[in-house]
């Protein structure tokens, strides 16, 4: 079925550093959707990418599509200890309602 | 967020057991989802309903079984559950099943002694 891997597995960093996200898929995405994970909590969805090369921002937040719609990238500048957590990438599955979840980018940020 | 409902909110229980977890919607979704998470596989679909009718069974063990009596209702009943079922256990609901974003429960956390 379709697969999305999403690099890199961890993430540290310093506060104010940046951080970016990967998610690659071998297959073109109709879509892409990201979302976010707190520690002890529950994923919550933050966007949904559909154009090829389209680009949206959330504040510090910045979300890729690909051109070929392959590939999606989250960057955060300026990291704060309030973005800790885990980030997951979905795209749709090859059934209605089947999305694939990437693996997921824990990040944690040192003060 | 109170979109999405789920109890209890953590469970034990012994092998031999039978219990029900219960999710709620009250988002006016037509969508309703399982996952499994864990530490070994982070978001694990298991089953999919859309209009009350199960579109997607995630090749989940019998010891499993999903109920969708309303657009708003989904349980999971367990029984006769392996230590290797502790994990948590994420609700989700959707408006439908394509390009429509999920919103998630806070989950139960199960743990099989």
């Amino acid at each position: 079925g379709q697969q999305v891997m999403q690099i890199p597995q961890y993430q540290h960093v310093q506060e104010g550093e940046d951080f970016t996200t990967y998610c690659n898929s071998s297959t073109t995405l109709s879509n892409i959707q990201w979302y976010k994970q707190r520690p002890g909590g529950h994923p919550v969805f933050l966007i949904q990418l559909v154009k090829s090369g389209e680009v949206k921002k959330q504040k510090r937040l910045t979300f890729q599509f690909g051109e070929a719609k392959k590939n999606s990238s989250l960057h955060i500048t300026a990291t704060q200890t309030t973005d800790v957590g885990t980030y997951f990438c979905a795209g749709p599955g090859t059934k209605a309602g089947k999305s694939t979840f990437g693996d997921g980018t824990t990040l944690t940020v040192k003060p | 967020e109170t979109g999405v409902t789920q109890t209890p909110r953590h469970l034990v229980m012994g092998m031999t057991n039978k219990k029900s977890l219960k999710c709620e919607q009250h988002l006016g979704h037509n969508a309703m989802y399982w996952y499994k998470q864990s530490a070994k596989k982070p978001l694990e679909l298991m089953f999919v309903y859309s209009l009350e009718e199960r579109v997607e069974n995630n090749s989940v063990p019998s010891r499993f079984s999903p109920e969708c009596p309303n657009s708003s209702h989904l349980f999971l009943h367990l029984h006769t559950l392996q230590p290797e079922d502790s994990a948590l256990y994420l609700c989700a609901s959707s408006q439908g099943t394509a390009l429509y974003e999920q919103y998630f429960g806070p989950g139960t956390r199960l743990t099989v002694t």
